[in-house]
């Protein structure tokens, strides 16, 4: 069964704005990643945290992770319009294999 | 410089036919996998191979078969194609050892009439 539930399905910011997308997940994981699907193209990773990390930065990305309420969520600040994507947070658990969420769509407009 | 490698990007077929789509990494990993990706975006691992050794096999028909003839290469042959097939195919890669970040080819749009 689908392992991550992502919220919200849909986002619309204006360019500046900040974009925040939840994810949750069922099982123990080694660790939550974050990838972003431009249409029509492939998956580009942009974060990885760890189960033992609660926070991370990589430029205008934060991720937070709380395993104890089993969630995460990806923070992109000052959004862009080249932000407009899908989002998928990515378990990785015992078996080590990547387990996707539903994803979000994010569109940023001017 | 294309890290992962896909061809074709674009598949269109009669129910029925035999169909393969190739897969190439030029990163040097040890490990790839194919994905489908559904019309809602759901994105569903199917195989997964570690120096072509098959470890991942998850619930897919066996009219899909990968095979991995060196470690830079995991095409997908599927036989038998029904109109439910029609998805996008991803593949990707990562290197073993670490935490499991995976590189994703652009990907191969199938349609099944």
């Amino acid at each position: 069964s689908q392992q991550g539930e992502e919220d919200p399905q849909a986002l619309s910011i204006q360019e500046g704005e900040n974009a925040t997308m939840n994810c949750s997940y069922k099982t123990s994981i080694n660790n939550l990643q974050w990838y972003r699907q431009n249409s029509g193209r492939g998956l580009v990773h942009l974060i990885l945290i760890r189960s033992n990390e609660r926070e991370k930065h990589s430029g205008r990305l934060r991720v937070t992770l709380d395993t104890s309420k089993k969630s995460s969520s990806l923070l992109i600040t000052a959004s862009r319009a080249a932000d407009t994507a899908s989002y998928f947070c990515a378990t990785e658990g015992t078996a080590s294999k990547l387990t996707f969420g539903t994803g979000t769509r994010l569109q940023v407009t001017l | 410089d294309t890290a992962v490698s896909q061809t074709p990007k674009y598949l269109v077929t009669q129910m029925g036919n035999d169909k393969s789509i190739k897969c190439e990494q030029n990163l040097g990993h040890d490990t790839m996998y194919w994905y489908k990706q559904d019309s809602k975006k759901f994105l569903k691992i199917m195989f997964s191979y570690n120096n072509k050794e098959l470890i991942i096999n998850e619930t897919v028909p066996n009219r899909f078969s990968p095979k991995s003839p060196d470690k830079a290469h995991l095409n997908l042959h599927i036989n038998s194609l029904e109109l439910g097939d029609s998805a996008v195919y991803f593949c990707a890669s990562s290197q073993r050892g670490g935490p499991d970040t995976q590189y994703f080819g652009p990907g191969t749009r199938l349609t099944v009439l």
